[in-house]
C-alpha cells in the first residue's frame, strides 16, 4: 500500500498522560499536513510541512501540541498532558509540490483516533 | 481569511434522485475549491477541484460542481444516486499552500 499510513489507528489514555502519533506520507510527496476533527465537524487545519520545515504552527491549538519531521520523511504530532477536549480523530495528509505553485490535492490517511478518559 | 459554509448537515435523496449538496465560500482572492469524500472509517478522498481553468469541473463517480463566482458558490451534483454514494462530503476552500480549510461537512443518506 503506497498510500498515507498512520500509527495507531485507535489510542485510548488517561487524562494527563502524553500521546503521540506517526504519520507516513505518501513517499514522493514533500508537504505533510496534521488536522484534527471532531464528530460532526469538518478537518481543522493544525500544522503543516514542507520537506523537514515546518512552515505553519500558529494553528496548533495549544502549547501543548506539538509536531515534528526530523528527515522530511515520516512525521510526529505529540500531545502532552492530555485532556478530555483533546478527544478526537488526528488526520495526516501529504501532497507533492505542483507546477508553478499550484495547491495541489491533499491525500489522508486514515486517521488516529484519541480517546482521552 | 478563506472559509466555506456547508448548507445542510444532512442531505436524503432516493436512488436514483438527483444529489445537490451545496457550499458557499467566502475569499478575497481568487480560491481554489475541492470536494473531498469520506466513507466511514476511512480517509477523505478527491472528489474533485476547482482551479480556475473551467467553471465546470467533472470528478469521480459522476459527480461535478459548478464555480459560481457571484454567488460564491461551489454546489456538487450528481444527476443519479447510488446506494454507494452514502457517505459524509466536505467542501474545502484554499488560496495559499499549507492552508486547506473545510466546511463542517453534509451526510449524504441514499434511500433504496
Amino acid at each position: 500500500d503506497t498510500g498515507v499510513s498512520q500509527n495507531p489507528r485507535h489510542k485510548i489514555t488517561k487524562r494527563g498522560q502524553n500521546v503521540t502519533f506517526r504519520c507516513d506520507p505518501i513517499s514522493e510527496h514533500n508537504r505533510l499536513y496534521w488536522y484534527r476533527q471532531t464528530l460532526g465537524q469538518g478537518p481543522e487545519f493544525l500544522t503543516y510541512f514542507q520537506n523537514e520545515a515546518q512552515l505553519e504552527k500558529s494553528r496548533l491549538l495549544s502549547d501543548r501540541f506539538s509536531a515534528e519531521r526530523p528527515k522530511g520523511s515520516f512525521s510526529t504530532l505529540e500531545i502532552q498532558r492530555t485532556e478530555q477536549g483533546d478527544s478526537a480523530m488526528y488526520l495526516c495528509a501529504s501532497s507533492a509540490t505542483g507546477s508553478r505553485g499550484d495547491i495541489g490535492e491533499l491525500f489522508f490517511g486514515e486517521g488516529s483516533r484519541l480517546t482521552v478518559l | 481569511a478563506q472559509s466555506v459554509t456547508q448548507l445542510g448537515s444532512h442531505v436524503s435523496v432516493s436512488e436514483g434522485a438527483l444529489v445537490l449538496l451545496r457550499c458557499n465560500y467566502s475569499s478575497s482572492v481568487p480560491p481554489y475549491l475541492f470536494w473531498y469524500v469520506q466513507y466511514p472509517n476511512q480517509g477523505l478522498q478527491l472528489l474533485l477541484k476547482y482551479t480556475s481553468a473551467a467553471t465546470l469541473v467533472k470528478g469521480i463517480n459522476g459527480f461535478e460542481a459548478e464555480f459560481k463566482k457571484s454567488e460564491t458558490s461551489f454546489h456538487l451534483t450528481k444527476p443519479s444516486a447510488h446506494m454507494s454514494d452514502a457517505a459524509e462530503y466536505f467542501c474545502a476552500v484554499s488560496v495559499v499552500i499549507g492552508d486547506m480549510r473545510f466546511g463542517a461537512g453534509t451526510r449524504l443518506t441514499v434511500k433504496p
